[in-house]
């Protein structure tokens, strides 16, 4: 079955810290792979998208990897601050899926001061 | 400015009953997306519409019903059949390159 799988436990890092985020994918062949925020009872943000033929994204403190050989997408926040604290989520979507989007259960983040 | 105007922001429903979330865009967006979010889970897709007068089902789409009569607007109904409609649901757009923009989302409570 088709599964995308982030951690649900919640990361805990010190300020000033790289967080690094992990998505795994099973029986997908992504276009291309999102990475959203989302703030308690708000609507997702876009942060990044990275396709199947890129390697890595970058975007100020954010770096986003895409190994399609593992299966996995890595987001990197580096220098974390107390607000990167949020839930972050990954999305990716299939060449012949319409533009839609699928999503993983989300990982949360808390900086720590 | 534009964007994704989801209302309203709250809303009880007694068991039994229809409600209807309205979605509207200002963005000019073909395509238009609702999913649905209980509490600590991710983003599951109700229903999508690609182009006005079409429209998909999701994943869940069992007991939700939309339209989609005009390129600003998507508005969901849960009908009764939908046996356990709380939640948050959220209401996007996507450009072309592939970007969605959600709205703030609307929490659905059923007393």
């Amino acid at each position: 079955s088709q599964k995308i799988e982030q951690n649900s436990e919640a990361l805990n890092i010190q300020e000033g810290k790289t967080a690094t985020l992990t998505c795994n994918y099973t029986n997908y062949s992504p276009a291309y792979l999102q990475w959203y925020r989302q703030d308690p009872g708000r609507g997702p943000v876009f942060l990044l998208l990275i396709r199947e033929n890129e390697k890595e994204k970058r975007k100020e403190r954010l770096k986003v990897t895409f190994d399609t050989t593992l299966k996995q997408s890595l987001f990197h926040i580096t220098a974390s601050q107390p607000a990167d604290s949020a839930t972050y989520l990954c999305a990716l979507t299939q060449d012949n899926a319409g533009n839609m989007l699928t999503f993983g259960g989300g990982t949360r983040l808390m900086v720590k001061p | 400015d534009g964007g994704i105007t989801q209302s309203p922001k709250y809303l009880f429903r007694k068991e039994g009953q229809n409600v209807t979330l309205s979605c509207e865009q200002n963005l000019n967006h073909d395509a238009m997306y609702w999913y649905r979010q209980d509490p600590g889970q991710g983003l599951r897709l109700i229903y999508y519409s690609q182009i006005v007068n079409d429209f998909q089902k999701g994943d869940i789409a069992e007991g939700y019903s939309v339209s989609r009569e005009k390129k600003e607007s998507f508005p969901l109904t849960v009908t009764s059949a939908q046996k356990n409609p709380t939640a948050f649901y959220l209401c996007a757009s996507m450009d072309r390159a592939g970007e969605l923009f959600f709205g703030e989302g609307s929490r659905l409570t059923v007393l």
